[in-house]
């Protein structure tokens, strides 16, 4: 079974500071991995995703994620951070050759203060 | 402008009380799924379809139905709702086959059962 594991219930950084949202997650085969990002009262909305190559995958509004293998992880980040970067942030796999089942971790929520 | 969409987007129902979530595309998408979000446990897929007249279960899928009669609609019934699935409900699409591509999603349904 695949699982995704999101440490942190809340991130809280300042502004202009950097940011990381942590994602580990165990699957059997080669993953796909995806963060999407949550405003109050909205659906989720695409960030990122990494399906194979760079290890480094650059996304929308500035974020990036790096994939390890080794420490099956699928860290978020952003070198600068915005107040209005506040959400709720998920990450989710599926599986090369079985893709119908996406399976997310619990969220992260992000607070971004002044 | 390509969306999914979801009705009603708030409902308040009693036990035992059918009803049916729509929920509806125009991306032309052949994978389609549905969602519960409840705190601490993210996302977890109740049901999901490749296309029409194909569907099969996620990881929740106890107590609620799903049909694939069009491509462009999926809707989500519950025939005999109980208090346990008062949750927040998302609809999401995709193209292909490949779980390589991201999954966009409706703007949530909250449904409250009493």
């Amino acid at each position: 079974a695949q699982s995704v594991a999101q440490p942190e219930d809340q991130v809280n950084v300042a502004e202009g500071n950097p940011l990381t949202v942590k994602c580990t997650y165990s699957v059997s085969g080669n993953p796909y991995l995806f963060w999407y990002v949550q405003y109050p009262n909205r659906g989720l909305q695409f960030l990122l995703k990494y399906i194979t190559g760079d290890n480094l995958v650059k996304g929308s509004y500035g974020f990036e994620a790096e994939f390890n293998k080794s420490q099956t992880s699928f860290h978020l980040k952003k070198p600068s951070a915005l107040v209005s970067d506040s959400a709720l942030y998920f990450c989710a796999v599926s599986v090369h050759g079985a893709g119908n089942m996406l399976t997310f971790g619990g969220g992260t929520r992000l607070m971004v203060k002044p | 402008e390509a969306q999914v969409t979801q009705n009603p987007r708030y409902l308040i129902t009693v036990t035992g009380k059918k009803l049916t979530v729509t929920c509806s595309q125009n991306m032309n998408h052949e994978y389609m799924s549905w969602y519960r979000q409840d705190p601490g446990l993210g996302l977890r897929q109740i049901y999901y379809s490749m296309n029409v007249e194909v569907t099969d279960k996620g990881d929740v899928p106890e107590g609620y139905k799903v049909s694939r009669k069009e491509k462009r609609n999926f809707p989500l019934i519950l025939e005999s709702p109980s208090p346990n699935q008062t949750s927040l409900y998302f609809c999401a699409s995709r193209r292909g086959s490949s779980g390589s591509y991201e999954q966009y999603f409706g703007p949530g349904t909250r449904l409250t059962v009493t």
